[in-house]
């Protein structure tokens, strides 16, 4: 089964640091999303690519996240400097965007907690 | 605001019951689709089933149905003889187009968690 790969799948840091989180969407796929999860806010949009290319951007914290998509095979997302309210669990999603709609694929998650 | 919205923060069904879970939905596009997502523990989400817009029929998938009301902007899980297994998060999502028409935005709901008793 085609899978969409997220690394790393748990990363504990310290206040302050960068953090690189990476996706690597299923082939063919040309639709890209980040999503953060958290018990209160639930799943929030953090940003999506389409054909590489950012679409909406407008979920995320502009000063301190980042979200690129250097070529077809690989998504990042940035936080420099990291907060202890960034601590969540964080998906990446593909999906073909057409017809048939038969679900966008997710990542098993990165689990990020900043101390 | 509030794009979709799941009234049901937490439902238990005895096993081997049907259950419904409540999803609602607001836009103003005539071209969208509905999702449910499943989230057990383990935290993986899994798509379970999809209804467009377009769709004369509801969808179904195994035990899986979509009790879907376009005019009361409803898209309802059912799901037929509980298993312990169902037991988990269930998110209802939407796929609309952009404001932009680049693309398709996925918007989530706040989740129900249901738990199956034995």
């Amino acid at each position: 089964d085609a899978r969409v790969t997220q690394t790393p799948r748990h990363k504990v840091t310290e206040m302050g640091q960068e953090v690189t989180m990476r996706c690597q969407p299923i082939l063919g796929h040309n639709t890209v999303f980040w999503y953060r999860q958290t018990m209160m806010q639930g799943l929030e949009l953090l940003a999506y690519f389409r054909n590489r290319a950012p679409l909406d951007d407008s979920g995320m914290p502009k000063d301190r996240f980042s979200a690129e998509m250097p070529d077809a095979t690989l998504a990042t997302l940035k936080i420099q400097p990291s907060e202890p309210r960034d601590s969540a669990v964080y998906f990446c999603a593909s999906g073909p965007n057409r017809d048939p709609w038969d679900g966008y694929t997710f990542g098993s998650g990165t689990r990020l907690t900043v101390v | 605001a509030q794009k979709i919205t799941q009234t049901q923060p937490g439902m238990f069904v005895q096993e081997k019951e049907a259950v419904t879970l409540d999803c609602t939905y607001d836009t103003s596009d005539p071209s969208y689709g509905l999702f449910w997502y499943k989230q057990p523990s383990s935290g993986e989400m899994i798509f379970l089933i999809y209804q467009g817009s377009y769709d004369q029929q509801n969808a179904t998938e195994g035990r899986y149905s979509l009790n879907f009301q376009k005019a009361r902007k409803s898209a309802n899980l059912v799901i037929s003889a509980s298993q312990l297994g169902d037991s988990a998060m269930y998110f209802c999502a939407m796929r609309e187009p952009a404001h932009n028409n680049a693309g398709n935005m996925l918007t989530f709901g706040g989740g129900t968690r249901l738990m199956v008793k034995p």
